[in-house]
């Protein structure tokens, strides 16, 4: 079955530059979630997408920005990176329609900043 | 407002056993669902088992079951016949089921099997 694809896998960037993260859904699924997880935490949610339209909004610091396009993909922009921005984000899909609304993760991208 | 405890921070447990990983929660949602992840040393985060707050049976998923308490607000993973891959972390999570809601995880615990 087809899962969430994430990429890059692993991203290196030094202070004040910027990322982008990509994200492609399970096919058919509607929604898309971001989540951020620093070193040793639980993930915190950042934000997310229902039919391309922002959602729910959680922690997701003023630098960062996201979209969810019309073939459903979604990026995450993350501009002056700082050295706390450093984590493994996960971008999950889910289906709303679904009895159970899961949502199922990407393998992550891991961000360092140097 | 939606809380995750999981008090256990590390299991350590001899492989063929059974594991119990206990999550306690707290919502003040009527309707929510209630799910566990696997979080191997790679990195991803695998969907293991999901119970509802009005399901009346206790979820099952092959060696996976969800002991769900209502009444004690917890919602427990029991990993039947443990393995060496078993070892991982383990993330309860919570969201209220209407729309399009975030998750919101527990600290987790890492299990450890030994051989």
């Amino acid at each position: 079955a087809a899962g969430v694809i994430q990429s890059p896998r692993h991203l290196i960037k030094e202070k004040r530059e910027t990322a982008t993260l990509k994200c492609y859904p399970i096919p058919r699924h509607d929604t898309v979630y971001w989540y951020q997880q620093g070193p040793g935490q639980d993930p915190q949610f950042l934000i997310s997408f229902y039919e391309k339209m922002q959602s729910d909004k959680g922690s997701i610091p003023d630098r960062f920005s996201a979209q969810q396009f019309s073939d459903y993909h979604s990026e995450l922009n993350m501009s002056s990176l700082e050295l706390g921005d450093s984590a493994l984000y996960f971008c999950a899909s889910s289906s709303i329609v679904s009895s159970t609304d899961t949502q199922y993760f990407g393998p992550g991208t891991r961000l360092t900043v140097l | 407002a939606q809380k995750i405890t999981q008090t256990q921070p590390g299991m350590f447990v001899q492989e063929k056993e059974a594991v119990t990983l206990d999550c306690t929660y707290d919502t003040s949602d009527q309707s929510y669902g209630l799910f566990w992840y696997k979080q191997p040393s790679s990195g991803e985060m695998i969907f293991l088992i999901y119970q509802g707050s009005y399901d009346e049976q206790n979820a099952t998923e092959g060696r996976y079951s969800l002991n769900f308490q209502k009444a004690r607000k917890s919602a427990n993973l029991v990993i039947s016949a443990s393995q060496l891959g078993d070892s991982a972390m383990y993330f309860c999570a919570m969201r209220p089921i209407q729309g399009a809601q975030k998750l919101v995880f527990g600290q987790g615990t890492r299990l450890t099997i030994n051989p």
